[in-house]
Parts: C-alpha cells; sequence; structure tokens
C-alpha cells in the first residue's frame, strides 16, 4: 500500500480564497484523522470520521472549516474562506481503530497570504 | 492537568543517550504512544507500551513507564544524527480518544 496520500503537498493562496485539501487513506482503514500542525499550537485534531461518518468535529476551529468523507476511500477538508491564520501543516491520518496506530501522511503545508 | 506535557526542546552530542519525558493526564490509558517526526513528513510510530508494562526495550529504545506519577520516557541510546526529528508522547485515553503532547524538538550535534 502506498500509505495515506495527500495533496497537495504545498498550497499559497490570498485571503479570502478558498482551499481544498485532499486525502486517500489506506485502504481498509475505517477512521480517518484530520490534524492540524503548528508551532504554537503543536498537534491538533480538527475532526475524524468511523466509516465515513463524522464522530467528532468539536476540534474544527469555526464555521470557514468544513470536512466531508463521501467514500471509505476520500476526505476533503475545505476552508472558505482563507484567513492569514489558517496558515499551518494539515495532516491526515488513519487507522483501524480510534486507539490504535495512527498512519499519517506527509501533510499538506498551507500559507496563507 | 489536561494536557500531555513535554518539554519542546533537546540538543544532545552524537553518541551520548537522549531521554525525553512526557507526562500524561490518564491513569487508565491503555496504550502510550512515541511517534517521531521528521522534517517535511508526517508523524510515524516510533515504538508504544501496554499500560501493565514498566519497560520495553527494542534495540537502541528503552521506553519507561512510571504509572503511579504519569510519567513516560524514551531514552535513544548511541544518538546519531539521523535522530534529529521532533518526538511526540501520545496516550489512548478511557473515553476512546487519543492525546498528543506538543512534541519534543531532539537536535543532535556533530
Amino acid at each position: 500500500d502506498a500509505g495515506v496520500i495527500q495533496s497537495p503537498r504545498h498550497e499559497v493562496t490570498e485571503m479570502g480564497q478558498e482551499v481544498t485539501l485532499r486525502c486517500k487513506p489506506i485502504s481498509g482503514h475505517d477512521y480517518l484523522f484530520w490534524y492540524r500542525q503548528t508551532m504554537m499550537r503543536g498537534l491538533e485534531l480538527l475532526i475524524y470520521f468511523n466509516n465515513n461518518v463524522p464522530i467528532d468535529d468539536s476540534g474544527m476551529p469555526e464555521d470557514r472549516f468544513s470536512a466531508k468523507m463521501p467514500n471509505a476511500s476520500f476526505s476533503t477538508l475545505k476552508i472558505q474562506p482563507s484567513e492569514p491564520r489558517d496558515s499551518a501543516v494539515y495532516f491526515c491520518a488513519s487507522s483501524f481503530s480510534r486507539t490504535g496506530e495512527l498512519f499519517f501522511g506527509e501533510g499538506s503545508r498551507l500559507t496563507v497570504l | 492537568g489536561e494536557d500531555v506535557e513535554q518539554s519542546l526542546f533537546l540538543s544532545v552530542r552524537e553518541g551520548d543517550s537522549s531521554v525525553i519525558n512526557c507526562t500524561y493526564t490518564d491513569s487508565s490509558s491503555t496504550y502510550l504512544y512515541w511517534y517521531k517526526q521528521e522534517p517535511g513528513a508526517g508523524l510515524q510510530l516510533l515504538t508504544y507500551i501496554f499500560s501493565n508494562m514498566d519497560m520495553k526495550q527494542d534495540q537502541r529504545l528503552t521506553v519507561l513507564l512510571n504509572k503511579k506519577d504519569k510519567h513516560l520516557s524514551l531514552r535513544i541510546a548511541d544518538t546519531q544524527t539521523g535522530d534529529s526529528a521532533i518526538y511526540f508522547c501520545a496516550e489512548s485515553i478511557s473515553n476512546n480518544d487519543m492525546r498528543f503532547g506538543a512534541g519534543t524538538r531532539l537536535t543532535v550535534k556533530p
């Protein structure tokens, strides 16, 4: 398996633009997680899905952030409109269980100017 | 406290031992994990320990668990420059959650 695949690896955009980050989890994993990493706040869980259903989105910063998982092999994290404080590395991870080993993608580095 | 706590930085000389410490929150945590993040990459599981164990050794890595103090440590023997990375402590929590520390940035100087 190729592992968790994220795209784009890097995105630079201007404030107010819509940003869509994509993730393909490892086949067979039932859980998918979106994390955000910044120097100031470390690693934050934004949302996670179980069997394509959002279970806990309490970490989503505000209504500008939304996440979907239309099928077992694809998820998106959307920010609309984007703001400079959204600049971070966004990681997708997948797992067989909620508290087992997480397999992380290489991350999407977002810069909002 | 509510957070998994780690010191943010550690610097050692090549060949020395590194010890990264962590305090966690839930005395009933089942598993405790150490993840490693190399520059420009995602986190990768390095090792883990089950809560009924005090120690686990895997080649150059030694994990020590003190349940009474809710303290976890990772010792890397004969630290190499390739060990330079951010190391995250994580706990699985009884309410079916996983909590990560902020990460310790290990710098290995030649």
